[in-house]
């Protein structure tokens, strides 16, 4: 495996349902980000992992639930979703810190996603 | 706040043609990155092309070039030449502040269908 895979590509739950999301990047990164894609929206940065550190989008309702391991991987653990919640939901990852070039107060990281896993909530 | 907008939801050009995705931003910061990322139809989201601010110079990626306007805060993106496979949405996003290696503010991004 290269790059940053996800699974399940595809999943449709009930409201009441629970299931994980699983990312897992093989490029040695050190941060890694779960978005949410819906149709005709900006992307919605939900949380970052990066370092042992968690940066997370105050916005998103507590039914979403991260968790992170160790640095390859990334799990977004759902409970009781809404179907407002159907979307896309993307992972990424970046090297944190030096590398990549960067302005004074400023580190550019490129960010590489996953394919992202389809999400439909009944 | 910061903010990015794609003010074309689609685009639909001839194959071979020549094309021009527009983006605007707002920012108070000083040093900031440009990006453009495509996203084809069931693949992954991939960088095309980036711009440092501070450069004055747009960026060039083989047949994808920006525009990159600082005053106007406007970053277009030109492709030359366009092929099938550049049909794909393409999302403008921008990087700036001391919490810039977290977060990418995007726009809505540009749906460009390429007709053969």
């Amino acid at each position: 495996e290269t790059g940053v895979t996800q699974t399940p590509r595809h999943l449709v739950m009930g409201m009441t349902n629970k299931k994980s999301l699983k990312c897992e990047q093989h490029l040695g990164h050190n941060a890694m980000y779960w978005y949410k894609q819906s149709a005709k929206k900006p992307l919605e940065l939900m949380f970052v992992y990066s370092l042992e550190e968690r940066v997370e989008n105050n916005s998103v309702p507590s039914r979403f639930s991260p968790e992170c391991p160790n640095s390859s991987h990334l799990f977004l653990h759902l409970h009781t979703l809404q179907p407002e919640d159907s979307a896309l939901y993307l992972c990424a990852s970046s090297q944190k810190g030096a590398g990549g070039g960067g302005l004074a107060g400023i580190t550019y990281n490129e960010q590489f996603f996953g394919p992202g896993t389809r999400l439909t909530v009944l | 706040a910061q903010t990015v907008t794609q003010s074309q939801p689609e685009m639909s050009v001839q194959e071979a043609e020549t094309v021009t995705l527009s983006c605007t931003y707002d920012t108070s910061e000083s040093n900031y990155y440009l990006f453009w990322y495509k996203q084809p139809p069931s693949r992954q989201m991939i960088l095309v092309i980036r711009q440092e601010a501070y450069k004055q110079q747009n960026a060039t990626e083989n047949r994808f070039s920006v525009n990159f306007q600082k005053a106007a805060k406007s970053f277009s993106l030109k492709i030359s030449d366009s092929q099938l496979g550049d049909t794909a949405m393409y999302f403008c996003a921008f990087m700036a502040g001391r919490r810039s290696n977290y977060q990418l503010i995007w726009g809505a991004g540009t749906k460009l269908i390429i007709k053969p």
